[in-house]
């Protein structure tokens, strides 16, 4: 069963603005990670943030963690064509593998 | 890119038959993962291996069997495929813990008949 859920389903933005996609969980964790997915193709790590984080940053990319909400929002800043894909978490609760969540489709429109 | 590959790419099987997929890594990992991705359920987790010879379950392990004789090869097996294994499967690999980053393959897009 899932233990990642990301929010929105679907987000369609400009070029230019900031995308914004959460995720929530449900059990405690270790490590949640970001991954990529351009049009079913293969994923791609993004980012991981522990559970003794609180923020993180990658390039255009900012990810926060919250253990006591139990949630993870990634902001991708000045968004691009090329950042059109699908956006999943993976949690690592501790005693098995990632568990995915089933993703956010991000669309930026030129 | 991590060097990982998976074959064939696409295969249309009849029900019934047995199929075998294949991933193979370069990178010398200790951890290698089969998933599969259908829409509305996400990516979950088949078989994994965390050695050579030893594996263990996934969430969505009914009807699929894994084999690692070697550290650059995992193979996934559907022993007698059902309509239901329609789906795009990825491999991906590991070389941390299996809660670590993980790398993936390009899928593989499997239509049952």
């Amino acid at each position: 069963s899932q233990q990642g859920e990301e929010d929105p389903q679907a987000l369609s933005i400009q070029e230019g603005e900031n995308a914004t996609m959460n995720c929530s969980y449900k059990t405690s964790i270790n490590n949640l990670q970001w991954y990529r997915q351009n049009s079913g193709r293969g994923f791609v790590h993004l980012i991981l943030i522990r559970s003794n984080e609180r923020e993180k940053h990658s390039g255009r990319l900012r990810v926060t963690l919250d253990t006591s909400k139990k949630s993870s929002s990634l902001l991708i800043t000045a968004s691009r064509a090329a950042d059109t894909a699908s956006y999943f978490c993976a949690t690592d609760a501790g005693n098995t593998p990632l568990v995915f969540g089933k993703g956010t489709r991000l669309s930026v429109i030129a | 890119d991590a060097g990982i590959t998976q074959s064939p790419r696409h295969k249309v099987t009849e029900t019934g038959t047995p199929v075998t997929l294949r991933c193979h890594q370069t990178e010398n990992h200790r951890y290698m993962y089969w998933y599969r991705q259908d829409p509305g359920h996400g990516l979950r987790l088949i078989h994994y291996s965390y050695g050579v010879k030893d594996t263990d379950k996934g969430e969505v392990s009914d009807g699929y069997s894994v084999s690692r004789s070697k550290t650059e090869d995992f193979l996934l097996t559907l022993e007698s495929a059902t309509s239901s294994q329609t789906s795009v499967y990825f491999c991906a690999i590991s070389p941390g813990t299996e809660r670590g980053e993980q790398y993936f393959g390009p899928g593989t897009r499997l239509t049952v008949t």
